[in-house]
Formats: structure tokens, sequence, C-alpha cells
């Protein structure tokens, strides 16, 4: 058990740019979640995959956002046309998918965005 | 709707004292409710859960108590050491919101020797 991994873990872009992160979560770990965190907030939920299905998408999640998780393994998540605002830490996490809302999820370190 | 309110930090106690971080939450059914904990330069780690009414989650010293009657997961440690500085998360899953999370803002606890 390896653990969530993700890559890259720094990016510095600039503003107008399109940035791709990938997420690999623990192997057979049916569910995938991606998370914003901004500077002295907790984490805000932006979307949801089981296996390779995308079940859910938070307003947070703007036409500019787009992830994917096309063989029900690793995920990506792009964001085109970066804004200042979209500076953060992008997190990812996993679950068994075993049973509802009372997983653990399991949580890479991050990639941290920077637009200038 | 679902969330979480933390107390707000940050939080600088000395070595051996007794902890308390509060933790409130509003929720549609019945949550499960989590502590995460950021040490620094790492990412989220779980602390510990419960997952229904009067359980409690206990590790590394740490415990907390699912409060159904006074919607709290509050996170207390009896005696904290230095390699307990970092941030913590409060955090509920509700049924029926796609098995997301909703956390707290975070307390950042410093403890000093």
């Amino acid at each position: 058990d390896t653990g969530v991994s993700q890559d890259p873990r720094h990016k510095i872009t600039k503003r107008g740019q399109n940035v791709t992160f990938r997420c690999d979560p623990i192997s057979e770990h049916n569910r995938l979640y991606w998370y914003r965190q901004t500077l002295g907030q907790g984490p805000e939920f932006l979307t949801y995959f089981q296996n390779e299905a995308q079940l859910e998408k938070s307003r947070l999640l703007s036409d500019r956002f787009s992830a994917e998780r096309p063989k029900g393994s690793f995920s990506t998540l792009e964001i085109q046309r970066t804004e200042q605002g979209d500076s953060a830490m992008y997190l990812c996490a996993s679950s068994p998918g075993t049973s509802e809302y009372q997983e653990t999820q399991y949580f890479g370190p991050g990639t941290r965005l920077l637009v200038l | 709707g679902n969330s979480v309110t933390q107390m707000e930090g940050p939080v600088t106690l000395s070595e051996e004292a007794f902890l308390t971080i509060n933790c409130t939450y509003t929720a549609t059914g019945y949550p499960s409710l989590f502590w995460y904990v950021q040490y620094p330069g790492e990412g989220l780690q779980l602390l510990l859960k419960a997952t229904k009414a009067d359980d409690k989650g206990s590790n590394k010293g740490f415990e907390a108590t699912y409060r159904k009657e006074t919607t709290s997961f509050h996170l207390e440690k009896g005696s904290v050491q230095v390699s307990d500085s970092a941030v913590y998360f409060c955090a509920l899953s509700a049924p029926n919101t796609g098995n997301q999370f909703y956390f707290g803002t975070g307390t950042s606890l410093t403890v000093i020797p």
C-alpha cells in the first residue's frame, strides 16, 4: 500500500495557461475525490468518481475545470485559462468504495498551484 | 445544509498541557465525523473517526466523542507533546451528499517545550 500520490507537487504558471494535475489513488480503491484548499481554510470538495464515473461535481468546479478517470485508476484534473484565483493546493483522496459516507478518505500530499 | 464550525486558532500550549479543540456541526441525517491532522509539509492524515452517536474515536492519545445532543465532536488530549504541533481539521460526511467531506477551517496547534 503505497498511499495516494500526486504529480506534480508544485506548479507555477502564468495567467491564461492550462495546467493538468495527476492523482494515483491507493490501488483497488474505487472512489476518488478532488478538493481545493486555500491558505487558512479547510479543503473544499470539487468532484468525486466512483470507478470511471464522475458522480458529483461542486459548484466550485467552473467550466474551466475538468476531471477524468478514464480507466477507473488514476485521475487528472485540468484547469484551462488559469486565473490568479485558482492559486491553491489541490488535494486528491481515495477510499475503498465499500460503504456509504462512513469511509475514511486517504489523502495525497497535494499539488500546490501558483498562478502569476 | 452540512457544515463544520471549528475553534479558531492558533493555539499555543506548553508540553504536557491538556488540549481541547472544539468542533460543532450541522448536518442532514446522521453524519460520520472525523478528525484529520496535517503536519508541516505533509498531507492530511486521519487521526480518528466516529460513525454514530456516543461513539468515541481514539488514536495516539487523542479522543473525541460523537455527541448528537450537542452536535459536537471535540478533540481532546491529556498531555500534548512538541510532536503534536500541526493543523487539526474536523470533518463530516453525511448521507446522500455524494460522499464528500465537509471540513472546518482548521486549528493550528503549537506545543512549546
